[in-house]
């Protein structure tokens, strides 16, 4: 079955430059996620979008934005990287939000910033 | 926000050995998850259960809700069930992790 891919795996950034990653969702899936996993710690939620309008903001930076496009992909544009945005990225995918609603995740993107 | 804490922070078991994890919150959900991140990072998840008990496997768990906890019941364990285990509890439109389990199994 298909799965929520996640791109690039791996990115390597100098401070202060821009990165996007990006998420395809599992077919059909309507609603998705982001997290950030910084070392030894659990997934902070960054942002989610339902039907390509954004429905739910945590603790995502004002240096951050992203969007869901038509066919449903997501991309998360970080700009002036620090190095405390060195983390494992996560999209997440669902249909119809979290209300009762499987989430399966994709296997991350890792951002490293020198 | 709705406040989850899962116990132990670490567990070491023999090859062999059953373990249970457990995962409070704070508030009623209609969805609650566990996922293992393996060591290369992946969340790959066990079970969708905001309710109940659910077996796959060598594992299940079991949510009562009415009592807002839910537990994790790992049995043989193996070397390969080595890493993070997450609870993870809808929070309005995402869903709240809380900080984990490392269990590590020992040949």
């Amino acid at each position: 079955a298909a799965g929520v891919i996640q791109s690039p795996r791996h990115l390597i950034k100098e401070k202060r430059e821009t990165a996007t990653l990006k998420c395809y969702p599992i077919p059909r899936h309507d609603t998705v996620y982001w997290y950030q996993q910084g070392p030894g710690q659990d997934p902070q939620f960054l942002i989610s979008f339902y039907e390509k309008m954004q429905s739910d903001k945590g603790s995502i930076p004002d240096r951050f934005s992203a969007q869901q496009f038509s066919d449903y992909h997501s991309e998360l544009n970080m700009s002036s990287l620090e190095l405390g945005d060195s983390a494992l990225y996560f999209c997440a995918s669902s249909l119809g939000g979290t209300g009762a609603n499987v989430l399966t995740f994709g296997a991350g993107s890792r951002l490293t910033v020198l | 926000g709705i406040q989850v804490e899962q116990s132990p922070p670490d567990l070491i078991l023999q090859e062999g050995a059953n373990s249970t994890l457990r995962c409070n919150f704070s508030d009623s959900v209609n969805n609650l998850q566990w996922f293992h991140q393996n060591p290369w990072g992946q969340l790959i998840n066990l079970f969708y259960i905001p309710s109940g008990t659910k077996q796959n496997g060598r594992l299940s768990a079991t949510t009562v809700a009415t009592e807002r906890y839910s537990l994790l019941y790992i049995s043989s364990s193996q070397t390969t069930d080595s890493g993070v285990y997450f609870c993870a509890v809808e929070d309005g439109n995402d869903m709240r992790f809380g900080a984990g389990t490392r269990l590590t199994v020992k040949p």
